[in-house]
């Protein structure tokens, strides 16, 4: 059965400090990894990642795939109260177009 | 250029009712998914639809639960005869093609209550 395992589950740390947030897979026709990020609201885009040992990086945050280990990970550095959110990552299967959610990350960043 | 809507964005019924959650994907998206989330869960696929036809609604409870998308209009995700268990935000993503190549962008979901 397909899945997707995010760890830790939840995460405090204080502003200005770099955080690490883990995402392993086991995906069906494996395609693509993608990051999300929610507040209180819809989650919002962050990542899309398809190739393995490429950083994509957006201001603070980046990520990159191991598809031989078939794992991810999402870095956010010089984190501020605002990165405060649930980090979810989703596999997505080439032999269908369901996405595969993981439980999420809950990040909280203290001032 | 709207994102993609929902509405209502809070929906309360009682035990035995109808909800009918509604979503307008983005402009040009002409690929909808629900999704259902649990408190302290992930999202859980529901249904994918295609305007006019259901393209796959394997997660989707097969009572009480139906979808359309139809030809003018929302997207409608239709419970009847709610339980305490369906209490749930239920969200709504579009893409412009089919999913795993074109990342789905999210409504702000509708948190349904059931009394």
């Amino acid at each position: 059965e397909d899945k997707v395992v995010q760890s830790p589950l939840s995460l405090v740390v204080h502003e200005g400090d770099t955080v690490t947030l883990n995402c392993s897979y086991e995906v069906t026709n494996f395609r693509s990894l993608l990051w999300y990020k929610q507040e209180k609201k819809a989650p919002t885009f962050l990542f899309m990642l398809t190739s393995s040992g490429i950083e994509k990086k957006s201001g603070r945050l980046s990520s990159i795939l191991d598809k031989k280990e078939l794992f991810s990970i999402l870095n956010i550095t010089a984190t501020q109260t605002g990165d405060s959110a649930i980090y979810l990552c989703a596999g997505a299967s080439g032999s269908n177009y369901q996405l595969i959610w993981g439980a999420g990350t809950k990040l909280i960043i203290k001032p | 250029n709207a994102g993609v809507m929902q509405n209502p964005r809070h929906l309360v019924r009682r035990r035995g009712q109808e909800a009918r959650l509604r979503c307008s994907p983005m402009k040009g998206h002409s690929h909808v998914y629900w999704y259902r989330q649990l408190p302290e869960e992930g999202l859980k696929f529901m249904v994918y639809l295609q305007k006019e036809n259901i393209i796959d609604e394997s997660g989707m409870p097969k009572e009480r639960f139906s979808a359309e998308f139809p030809k003018e209009g929302p997207s409608i995700l239709r419970i009847q005869q709610v339980v305490r268990g369906d209490s749930a935000a239920y969200f709504c993503a579009s893409s412009p093609g089919q999913g795993a190549l074109n990342e789905q962008f999210f409504g702000p979901g509708t948190r349904l209550t059931v009394l």
